[in-house]
């Protein structure tokens, strides 16, 4: 069964601290990557798609990078308003369906 | 201008109440989804339709029904509601066919609390 691992849980950073969420996942055959934005009492909003592993997307503060096995989302320089939660999500060699992570819950403090 | 949008937003009923929760989309998608979100966060896919075909069918019980009344409407409707039901539930729409590596849009979300 397709498992996807996100960490940290929780991530607290100083204005500016810059530094990394993981999204692992098992068994091979991914067909895609997505990383989502989720505020507080809203849907997860879009941001990145990642397709094969070596790419690179960027946007903003934000990076997402991809490996076989794993991807990351490097937050540079973070401002408060990027205090979110942050969750990734396969699609599955089935290629119907997206499964999601946990989440990292970041908080920037000014 | 809301893209996918859902009511209500709020719904607070009693344990063996039916109710219903509708989702509209305006992006002229094909498919459309039903997420549950937990209290641990965690989004797990209920449903999926493509052009009103039933796609997905995940393990969900019987008293979830999904209907689509067209491509733009997906509906929720819960039989006999359990304290279990308890969550927020999303809907959301893709363009093209039923894969799930085409982008999903989420709308806002309905909080559902059963006493």
């Amino acid at each position: 069964e397709d498992q996807v691992t996100q960490s940290p849980e929780a991530l607290r950073l100083q204005e500016g601290e810059s530094s990394s969420l993981n999204c692992s996942y098992t068994v091979s055959g991914l067909r895609g990557l997505f990383w989502y934005r989720q505020d507080p009492g809203k849907g997860p909003e879009f941001l990145f798609t990642l397709y094969s592993a070596g790419e690179e997307k960027e946007k903003e503060r934000l990076k997402a990078t991809l490996t076989k096995k794993e991807s990351f989302l490097h937050i540079t320089a973070p401002k408060p308003e990027d205090s979110a939660t942050y969750l990734c999500a396969r699609v599955g060699a089935a290629g119907n369906k997206l499964t999601f992570g946990g989440g990292t819950r970041v908080l920037v403090k000014p | 201008d809301t893209a996918v949008s859902q009511t209500p937003k709020y719904l607070v009923t009693q344990m063996g109440n039916d109710k219903s929760i509708k989702c509209e989309q305006n992006l002229g998608h094909d498919t459309m989804y039903w997420y549950k979100q937990d209290s641990k966060k965690f989004l797990k896919i209920m449903f999926s339709y493509n052009n009103k075909e039933l796609i997905i069918n995940e393990t969900v019980p019987n008293r979830f029904s999904p209907k689509s009344p067209d491509k733009a409407h997906l509906n929720l409707h819960i039989n006999s509601l359990e304290l279990g039901d308890s969550a927020v539930y999303f809907c959301a729409s893709s363009q093209g066919g039923a894969g799930g590596w085409e982008t999903q849009y989420f709308g806002p979300g309905t909080r559902l609390l059963v006493l």
